[in-house]
């Protein structure tokens, strides 16, 4: 069993919907919890961290992680064409020191005008 | 923005070949990464650097040496490349101590070089 699983869908979503994407961890010690967006044929970029548990929202952007469920989520409201990438879920230990990053396999998503 | 770029972009070369991908980052910041990434694996940490000349292992290091002799510079060395080397790489580092996610523990990745071993 990985240490973070991520269904690697594709999800493909109209405009304007809510998209609901999700990693499941198995690692108690993850403290950081990270969400990446990749577009094609380019590098990772950081959308949002969340430290522990609890909400975090940027624009139409919210992460929610639930540590007693070792569950984390990104929404995306009123999705836009611009959208469409893969996402990747990343976890992380507390700061200080090294720290292993542990990333998700990514979901690819599709969202349709 | 964390100021990293990689270089070369895009390289093709021949099987037994030595290559060597350089990343550079204005920022000082201490640990620096090098992911491959490819379909089905996701990303897979060959090799960080936790300092100047302090660098150790990842998952997937067989066949890859690294080198930092300076803060800005960490080098990803293939001495003899492979078929099974072609991917995609990816530097990051770690910058938790400035700029948009000043205080995280999270990485910031540069655009990637895209290696082809024939």
């Amino acid at each position: 069993q990985k240490e973070v699983e991520q269904d690697p869908g594709p999800l493909s979503v109209p405009e304007g919907a809510i998209v609901s994407l999700n990693c499941t961890y198995s690692n108690s010690a993850f403290q950081y919890f990270m969400w990446y967006r990749q577009y094609s044929r380019k590098g990772p970029e950081l959308l949002m961290y969340t430290y522990s548990s609890g909400n975090k929202e940027d624009g139409r952007f919210t992460a929610q992680v639930d540590k007693s469920s070792k569950y984390i989520s990104l929404f995306i409201r009123d999705s836009q064409p611009s959208d469409s990438a893969t996402y990747l879920c990343a976890m992380m230990g507390p700061s200080g020191g090294y720290q292993k990053v542990t990333f998700g396999t990514g979901t690819k998503l599709q969202v349709i005008p | 923005d964390a100021g990293i770029t990689q270089s070369p972009r895009h390289k093709v070369t021949e099987t037994g070949t030595p290559v060597t991908l350089r990343c550079h980052q204005t920022e000082n910041h201490r640990y620096m990464y090098w992911y491959r990434q490819d379909p089905g694996h996701g990303l897979r940490l060959i090799h960080y650097s936790y300092g100047v000349k302090d660098t150790d292992k990842g998952e997937v290091s067989d066949g890859y040496s690294v080198s930092r002799s300076k803060t800005e510079d960490f080098l990803l060395t293939l001495e003899s490349a492979t078929s099974s080397q072609t991917s995609v790489y990816f530097c990051a580092i770690n910058t938790g101590t400035s700029g948009r996610f000043s205080g995280a523990n999270v990485l910031t990745f540069g655009a990637g070089s895209r290696l082809t071993v024939l």
